[in-house]
């Protein structure tokens, strides 16, 4: 099974901040790698699809990069609405398999 | 709208069974690969079971493999998950996810979850 590997296993930040977050993959996952935002009592949300492409109707701030098996998430500027918790999913090969975790809190 | 609906989440005690049913609407259900995904209490997300259009493909976690079985029925539009055997550690809500199709296997609609319950 592919590991991911997914820190800090949380922040605290300001609204305007810029956060990242990064996952690295336990082998080789070419692009294969989503990025989820979920909030307190609802189901994640998909942000990011493909290591680095953007979500319909999720805002610009919200960006993703690959670089060999590490990936990041990168939230330019931290808005009320981003304090969530965040996860890595990689989409390579079954089982399919999840990040432990990134929770963004309010300093 | 994209809408996906669970339902049959409950209580049951260990050793039993539940099946979960989850209603799609608002898109070509028979055109999409569907997967479960459950969230224990207070943790992170885990994949629990997939399946392709037409059945074929399907694929388990090894948490589950041999106690849950995954199903579609197009006509109907409803993805189900019958688990049987339940145990203590299966206690989580249950979210069905569409997959999309290029790329696949990103989860890119979720529905609202059904939280089962394993206890005495």
């Amino acid at each position: 099974d592919i590991q991911m590997t997914q820190s800090p296993s949380s922040v605290s930040a300001s609204v305007g901040d810029r956060v990242t977050i990064t996952c690295q993959a336990s082998q080789g996952i070419s692009n294969w790698l989503a990025w989820y935002q979920q909030k307190p009592g609802k189901a994640p949300k998909l942000l990011i699809y493909a290591a680095s492409s953007l979500q319909s109707g999720v805002p610009s701030r919200f960006s993703g990069s690959r670089s060999g098996t590490d990936f990041t998430l990168t939230i330019s500027s931290l808005h009320p609405e981003d304090f969530a918790t965040y996860y890595c999913q990689q989409a390579n090969d079954f089982p399919l398999t999840f990040g432990g975790g990134t929770k963004v809190e309010i300093k | 709208e994209v809408q996906l609906v669970e339902s049959g989440g409950g209580l049951v005690q260990p050793g039993g069974s539940l099946r979960l049913s989850c209603v799609a609407s608002g898109f070509i259900f028979s055109s999409y690969e569907m997967n479960w995904v459950r969230q224990a209490p207070g943790k992170g997300l885990e994949w629990v079971s997939f399946i392709s259009t037409s059945n074929t493909p399907i694929y388990y976690a090894d948490s589950v493999k041999g106690r849950f079985t995954i199903s579609r029925d197009d006509a109907e539009n409803t993805l189900y998950l019958q688990m049987s055997s339940l145990r203590a550690e299966d206690t989580a809500v249950y979210y069905c996810a569409r997959a999309t199709v290029i790329p696949a296997a990103h989860l890119d609609y979720w529905g609202q979850g059904t939280l089962v319950t394993v206890s005495s």
